[in-house]
């Protein structure tokens, strides 16, 4: 069974930096053709997807974000790190991570199972 | 910054068929299989959708997707009252470096 979890911080201030963590289980960044995601969600508005990082630490980003945005990963926690700097109220969303996998017949199914969402504020 | 353009809104009455659309350019859906999520009020998206007209284990045959050129829609037959939700379609674009791109989604009310 896949699961995934958002933390971090409820609350981050104009100009600073926003740090949340994805932590998932049943499966392995360490497998080929894996990712995990990450998108979010202004309240009342669109899913916007984010980036994606790859079992092999090739990463794809939004290219609004691109110049703002880092993903990294830690295969030994099966974690992912997201890092958006210089955020601001726009920045304001749930924030969301969900898995890529790729089957044994290179099926790949892309944020088949996300995470619960963790609600970021951007106010001062 | 949404790409992929939906209707914001569709309806139906419980038993009918409702068809959502998802407009796309050839860097997208024309060039890229589809996907679709389903998204009940305050939950987590829930994929529903893959390679157009796959569905995943557990989504009823009710639900239906097709992809043309660049366009794709998905198809709800037998509609019920726990379709309401929030739909959304995304595509891989092939264009700068490559990224996803999704809809703006659209509210589907069972009337």
């Amino acid at each position: 069974q896949i699961t995934l979890k958002e933390s971090g911080p409820t609350l981050v201030k104009p100009t600073q930096t926003l740090t949340l963590t994805c932590t998932f289980s049943g499966f392995s960044l360490s497998t080929s053709g894996v990712g995990v995601g990450w998108l979010r969600q202004p309240p009342g508005k669109a899913l916007e997807w984010l980036g994606l990082i790859y079992w092999n630490d090739n990463k794809r980003y939004n290219p609004s974000l691109r110049n703002r945005l880092t993903l990294t990963k830690d295969t030994s926690k099966n974690q992912v790190v997201l890092s958006l700097a210089n955020v601001d109220p726009v920045d304001t969303a749930t924030y969301y991570c969900a898995d890529r996998q790729t089957s044994i017949f290179g099926v790949v199914i892309s944020f088949g199972s996300w995470g619960q969402g963790a609600l970021v504020t951007v106010s001062s | 910054q949404s790409v992929l353009t939906q209707p914001p809104s569709a309806s139906g009455t419980p038993g009918q068929t409702v068809t959502i659309s998802c407009s796309g350019s050839s860097s997208d859906i024309g060039s890229n299989t589809v996907n679709w999520y389903q998204q009940l009020p305050g939950t987590a998206p829930k994929l529903l959708m893959y390679y157009n007209n796959q569905r995943p284990s557990g989504v009823p045959d009710r639900f239906s997707g097709s992809k043309s050129g660049t366009s794709a829609s998905l198809a709800i037959s037998g509609l019920q009252s726990e379709d309401e939700a929030d739909y959304y379609c995304a595509a891989w674009d092939d264009t700068l470096n490559g990224h996803w791109v999704f809809g703006e989604g659209t509210k589907l009310t069972v009337l």
